[in-house]
């Protein structure tokens, strides 16, 4: 258990669906961020969330749409999505800077991820 | 431009053997971060270890280590006495700095290991 938390761990959906992802953060950091997944490829930073600041946006297609409501919750919202959009998608967060100077600088810590097949 | 490259797509080892993964990173930044992480069948996403640019000895928690070798630019890890349930896919990342704080960590391709009984 990492303290993320993130819901559905599976997910199917239509092209035509509009669908949310969800993660939670037990760990009282500030940041956090979303992931993509895809087979036989590195995982690729989608977005970056600082005290429910978006900081990063690494050209994501606008049919994803993320929401940052506080420092504990962040949502991906789905909606007209593509087949290749099927993968696994990471949230993790991190406190960033270190609430404590020296501290090694930034663990992300993972949820479990949501397996997402669009057909 | 900030690289990750992890050259073995897939290695076994026996178990209670030693294993080494391989990472080398690419970055102009004299400042970085460096990090592995253990992702089983599952999904999740581990963190093993950390190794800072400016730490003068090798990261070690249990049984990882890391070899850092600043001037070759590689940080791989070592796994001592592999059990079945390090079977899992390795990934090297490097935390950016380029750009401000954001955070950001570049991932490499990933290595599987498989641990024979």
């Amino acid at each position: 258990e990492t303290g993320v938390t993130q819901t559905p761990r599976h997910l199917v959906m239509g092209m035509t669906n509009k669908k949310s992802l969800k993660c939670e953060q037990h760990l009282g950091h500030n940041a956090m961020y979303w992931y993509k997944q895809s087979a036989k490829k590195p995982l690729e930073l989608m977005f970056v969330y600082n005290f429910k600041e978006q900081t990063e946006n690494n050209s994501v297609p606008s049919r994803f749409s993320p929401e940052c409501p506080n420092s504990s919750h962040l949502f991906l919202h789905l909606h007209t999505l593509q087949p290749e959009d099927s993968a696994l998608y990471l949230c993790a967060s991190s406190q960033d800077p270190p609430a404590t100077p020296g501290l090694r600088p930034n663990i992300q810590y993972f949820g479990a991820g949501t397996r997402l097949s669009v057909l | 431009a900030q690289k990750i490259t992890q050259t073995q797509p897939g290695m076994f080892v026996q178990e209670k053997e030693a294993v080494t993964l391989d990472c080398t990173y690419d970055t102009s930044d004299q400042s970085y971060g460096l990090f592995w992480y253990k992702q089983p069948s599952s999904g999740e996403m581990i963190f093993l270890i950390y190794q800072g640019s400016y730490d003068e000895q090798n990261a070690t928690e249990g049984r990882y280590s890391l070899n850092f070798q600043k001037a070759r630019k590689s940080a791989n890890l070592v796994i001592s006495a592999s059990q079945l349930g390090d079977s899992a896919m390795y990934f090297c990342a490097m935390r950016a700095t380029r750009g401000g704080n954001t955070g950001k960590l570049i991932f490499g391709q990933g290595t599987t290991l498989q641990v024979k009984p």
